[in-house]
């Protein structure tokens, strides 16, 4: 079956920290793939996403994710953290003939310590 | 734009009860869907549309039903309401497009006692 999983549902860094939360999906087709942020009591903002143009991709505020399908990974990354990058980060993917449907993962909670 | 509106941003109903969640979008999106959000278990797909007049089921759909009879619209009943409907409800909606990101409405808090 295909799946979406999200290692650490809760992840600390100090701030000024590396950020790293860990997407990895089941497919043997590369999926569409995508990261997602929630600050409290919001919807969800796209913060990138891989349509299969560049392995690396670059999205906002900072954070990037690359692509390795021998790892059938999507990884989010971020340099160094700010106290506002403090939120719910939910990695998504869309599987070939799934209906447009979009797999959510269970989501990481990231802390900033000052 | 508006982009997905979501009413009312909280509702507390009665087990037994009826409701419906209205959602809106302005941006002639083809494809709208609702989730479900709850702790730990990230967002479940409750049913999803792809045009106007046609609708199917997601990952959880007992207990809720939908319409789209327009493409601006597309609320979500509860028939009955349940305490395990208690959650937190995402309409969301996107271009046709299978790598088009899903924009959100800011969400429906649901208590159910």
């Amino acid at each position: 079956a295909q799946s979406v999983t999200q290692l650490g549902s809760h992840v600390s860094v100090s701030e000024g920290a590396l950020v790293l939360l860990r997407c990895n999906y089941s497919s043997s087709v590369p999926p569409y793939l995508f990261w997602y942020v929630q600050y409290p009591n919001q919807g969800l903002q796209l913060l990138l996403k891989y349509t299969s143009a560049a392995t690396l991709v670059k999205g906002i505020n900072g954070f990037e994710a690359e692509f390795k399908k021998s790892e059938t990974s999507f990884h989010l990354t971020k340099p160094s953290a700010h106290m506002s990058d403090a939120a719910e980060y939910f990695c998504a993917v869309s599987f070939s003939g799934s209906a447009r449907q979009l797999t959510f993962g269970s989501g990481t909670q990231l802390t900033v310590l000052p | 734009n508006a982009g997905v509106t979501q009413t009312p941003k909280f509702q507390v109903l009665k087990t037994g009860q009826s409701m419906t969640l209205q959602c809106a979008q302005d941006m002639n999106h083809e494809y709208m869907s609702w989730y479900r959000q709850d702790p730990g278990m990230g967002l479940r797909l409750i049913h999803y549309s792809v045009g106007a007049g046609i609708t199917d089921q997601g990952e959880v759909p007992n207990g809720y039903n939908v319409s789209r009879s327009t493409t601006e619209d597309f609320p979500l009943r509860l028939l009955s309401a349940a305490p395990s409907q208690t959650s937190v409800y995402f309409c969301a909606s996107r271009p046709g497009h299978l790598n088009s990101p899903l924009h959100f409405g800011n969400g429906t808090r649901l208590t159910v006692t």
